[in-house]
């Protein structure tokens, strides 16, 4: 079964950073995209981020574009988002989601993490 | 990147279809995929590249996409079917419509 399950949400204060995890099981972690996808309270669905298996390729959205790093470790099956100055629009549910086949959609979704950006 | 868009609310009688839209420029020429978002949970993925179902997700669910707008169809809805739902494709980033709020009454 397909496992995806993140962890280092809280509270952060404005100018901040936080790192969010993302544990996979379940299926060969090394073969797959794996997402960031954002969801501020009561608002839609928003791409934050992609890595490729090998970390060859990575993408952010124009919101977090210099201001968070992804990465990968492919032997303990996780994935990492580092997100510096961090601001009240970050707010949201960080889920971590697996890209299917082809890498244009999402196949499988973590159940997420709040990041609260406040004073 | 393409921006999509979808009508904020749809509502349905129970046993009937329910047409959810998403439109952009386009559109027709790449995949899209749908996701159904219930209160509390996350994104399940009910569609993707167009037409295709995952294994688990009821035949009454079916998505088409042509020209500048892709529909997802949910026949014979029932009450477990209001949701959220967002329609998704890749235009040189992941892009999300804005979701449609489906309401079973």
């Amino acid at each position: 079964e397909v496992q995806l399950v993140e962890s280092g949400g809280g509270l952060v204060k404005p100018g901040g950073s936080l790192r969010v995890s993302c544990a996979a099981s379940g299926f060969t972690f090394s073969s797959y995209n794996i997402n960031w996808v954002r969801q501020a309270p009561g608002k839609g669905l928003e791409w934050v981020s992609s890595i490729s298996p090998t970390s060859s390729h990575i993408y952010y959205a124009d919101s977090v574009k210099g201001r968070s790093t992804i990465s990968r470790d492919n032997p303990k099956n996780s994935v990492y988002l580092h997100m510096d100055s961090l601001r009240a629009e970050d707010t949201a549910v960080y889920y971590c989601a697996r890209g299917g086949p082809g890498g244009q959609y999402f196949d499988y979704w973590g159940l997420g993490t709040l990041v609260t950006v406040s004073s | 990147s393409i921006e999509l868009n979808q009508t904020p609310s749809v509502s349905v009688s129970p046993g009937q279809t329910a047409s959810i839209t998403c439109s952009g420029d386009q559109l027709g020429d790449k995949y899209v995929s749908w996701y159904q978002q219930k209160p509390g949970q996350s994104p399940l993925v009910v569609i993707y590249q167009d037409t295709k179902r995952p294994s688990g997700i009821p035949e009454r669910f079916s998505g088409s996409n042509s020209g500048n707008t892709a529909t997802l169809t949910i026949s014979v809805t029932q009450a477990m079917d209001e949701a959220d739902y967002y329609c998704q494709t890749w235009d040189s980033s992941w892009v999300f419509g804005g979701g449609t709020k489906l309401t079973v009454l």
